[in-house]
Order: structure tokens, then sequence, then C-alpha cells
């Protein structure tokens, strides 16, 4: 599986779009791009997904490059409720074994 | 549906015994596995199962041993906890739909403290 990259950490004001920027350039063609976050050592939470597509959910928005070799998530309004730690991975739907590999992921932080 | 439950919450062992740290899911899912995530890391697997009487190794497996007799159990046991073994350990499940595996539902997680 392809490995990515995000930047550590990011602020953003409550209220206001958050844009979460993830790197895979070496992402192969039959594999997604799946974004989980992790609120305060709860477990993960499943975001979104997207394989070449731009896709939308009620909690957010993945926008993929033309090439695929990097993505943004967009939360549209963010709230404190949003300030998490965000997972950028890249797998084969699910992988052959349902295995996702986890980095250290982006630490948003939502100020009021 | 109660999701995936994990028990205990907390757990502290001295080194040397061995705990089984508990797993269940009410979703009739497929696929179950077990991370562990050390502070300010992200998670790593340590072993995974793809359905009853199925398992098979992660990226950290030493030091514990899986089974899955059952669709909904997974536990996971320390054979003689380490210190390094302290941690905090999630749970996880998925279904399979019928040419891949959907989203994985985790666990609350349990932490555990080996002294």
């Amino acid at each position: 599986d392809a490995k990515t990259t995000q930047p550590t950490s990011m602020d953003c004001a409550e209220g206001r779009a958050a844009n979460l920027p993830c790197n895979h350039s070496t992402i192969s063609g039959n594999e997604y791009v799946y974004w989980y976050r992790q609120i305060h050592s709860q477990g993960p939470q499943y975001i979104i997904h997207g394989l070449k597509n731009n896709e939308t959910n009620e909690m957010a928005s993945l926008i993929i490059t033309e090439d695929r070799k990097s993505s943004t998530l967009i939360l549209p309004h963010a709230t404190l409720r949003d300030t998490a730690v965000y997972y950028c991975i890249v797998s084969r739907y699910g992988g052959s074994q349902g295995n996702l590999i986890f980095g250290k992921g982006t630490k948003l932080s939502v100020k009021p | 549906n109660a999701g995936v439950t994990q028990t205990p919450k907390f757990q502290v062992l001295k080194t040397g015994q061995s705990m089984t740290l508990q797993c269940a899911q009410d979703m009739n899912h497929e696929y179950m596995s077990w991370y562990r995530q050390d502070p300010g890391m992200g998670l790593r697997l340590i072993h995974y199962s793809v359905g009853a009487g199925i398992t098979d190794q992660g990226e950290v497996p030493n030091g514990y041993n899986v089974s899955r007799s059952t669709t909904e159990d997974f536990p996971l046991r320390l054979l003689s906890a380490a210190p390094s073994q302290t941690s905090v350990y999630f749970c996880a499940s998925s279904r399979s739909s019928g040419r891949y595996w959907e989203t994985q539902y985790f666990g609350p997680g349990t932490r555990l403290l080996v002294l």
C-alpha cells in the first residue's frame, strides 16, 4: 500500500472550512484514499473515501487531484467537536485482508 | 446494535502476567482486527481475522496470540506481559461486500499499563 504524507498539525477557526491536505505520490491505480479521524483517544471513526472522483457525504468532502498524487479533506463548517487527529490512508478497497495502515495523521485544532 | 465492544476499559498488569483482552461485535462482520497505539503514534496492526477459524499476523504480532472461534468474538491474549506492551489497544471490524472490505468500525479501546 502507498504511503501518505500529512502536516503534523493545523489550526482552524470555528465556523470556517478546514482543508486538510495529504500527499500520496506513489498511489497505484487500484488504491483508494480513506480518511478516518480520532477524537481524544477514542477509537478511530470513518469519514469518507474515494478513488478518483470527488466525493461528498454528510461529514465532509474529498477532493482528489487528477493525477491522484494528492487529496484534500474539507470540513465545510468546522466546529469545536471536529478537533481531532485526522488520518489519510491509501489502500486497495479495504485491501485483500481489510487492513489499514495508519500514519501519525494531522492534529486539527478548531479554535473559537 | 452495540457495535464493537471491548473489555476491560483499563488494566494494570505486572511484568510476566498473562491476560486476555476481549472484543465482540454484533454486526455479523467477517473481518476483525487488533491494533495498538502508543503515545503520539498512529495505530499499528497486531493480528487480524477474515472469518471464524482464520487468523493472520499484522505488523507487530510478537507477544500476542489470537483465535477466532465465532464470528462475534476476537480475543487478544498477552502471553507474558512486558512494559513495552503498555499501550492502548483497539479492536475493529468490517464486513465484506463480496468483492471488497467495507468501512472499519472501531471499539472504544482498552488502556493497558504493564509495570
